[in-house]
């Protein structure tokens, strides 16, 4: 079985500027996260996915953060303008729609360095 | 409101010894308890996880960790520590909510 899948490995991008990443989660999946790690840190939700239809995103910040899931399959964040302090790896999870207790698979995640 | 502290950021020890990391829960209701491993570059894998039947997980690469009501704690332990366990290790804790919120990490350096 194919893990999470999830592109570019590594970005860097100057302040200001626009980045997207992708996650493609594993097939049949319905719930779908993402996450933010900042270096020394626990990895941070961002948002979740249920389907195509978002469960939370409380701590998304909506200002320059955005997330879409077409389709109930793939996903893409995008950040813009980016900022300093948004470098960070971000973590693509998912999980297939059982209890709540089911585990969540995660990607490789996406480097992202902001100058 | 729920959080996990992870005590020590870093945990070195020798090899063939044993590995001891701590992890301390608050939450209002009866939590979902998980152990993952990270190494460089890589995404979190899952070790273990305590879902209220047995106190005392069984994880993989030998690892197993106890559920401990009283203390609030869910440490994980491993017997003898091999290189290959050299990683960040994330306890994290979800309600009924399928979010997982996590402990800030701790570091395990393995010496030879």
């Amino acid at each position: 079985e194919a893990g999470v899948a999830q592109s570019p490995r590594y970005k860097i991008i100057e302040k200001r500027q626009s980045v997207a990443f992708w996650c493609n989660p594993i097939s049949g999946h319905a719930t779908l996260y993402w996450y933010q790690q900042i270096l020394g840190q626990g990895p941070k939700l961002l948002i979740q996915f249920q389907n195509n239809g978002v469960v939370d995103d409380s701590q998304l910040p909506k200002d320059r953060f955005s997330a879409e899931r077409l389709k109930g399959v793939d996903s893409t964040l995008k950040i813009q303008p980016a900022k300093l302090e948004d470098s960070a790896v971000y973590l693509c999870a998912s999980r297939s729609a059982g209890g709540f207790t089911d585990t969540q698979y995660f990607g490789p995640g996406t480097r992202l360095t902001v100058l | 409101a729920q959080s996990v502290t992870q005590l020590g950021s870093h945990v070195s020890v020798s090899e063939g010894a044993l590995v001891l990391l701590r992890c301390n829960y608050s939450s209002s209701v009866p939590p979902y308890l998980f152990w993952y491993v990270q190494y460089p570059n890589q995404g979190l894998q899952l070790l273990l996880k305590y879902t209220s039947a047995a106190t005392l997980v069984k994880g993989i690469n030998g690892f197993e960790a106890e559920f401990k009501k009283s203390e609030t704690s869910f440490h994980l332990t491993k017997p003898s520590a091999h290189m290959s366990d050299a990683a960040e290790y994330f306890c994290a804790l979800s309600r009924n909510e399928y979010k997982l919120s996590f402990g800030a990490g701790t570091t395990v350096t393995v010496r030879a």
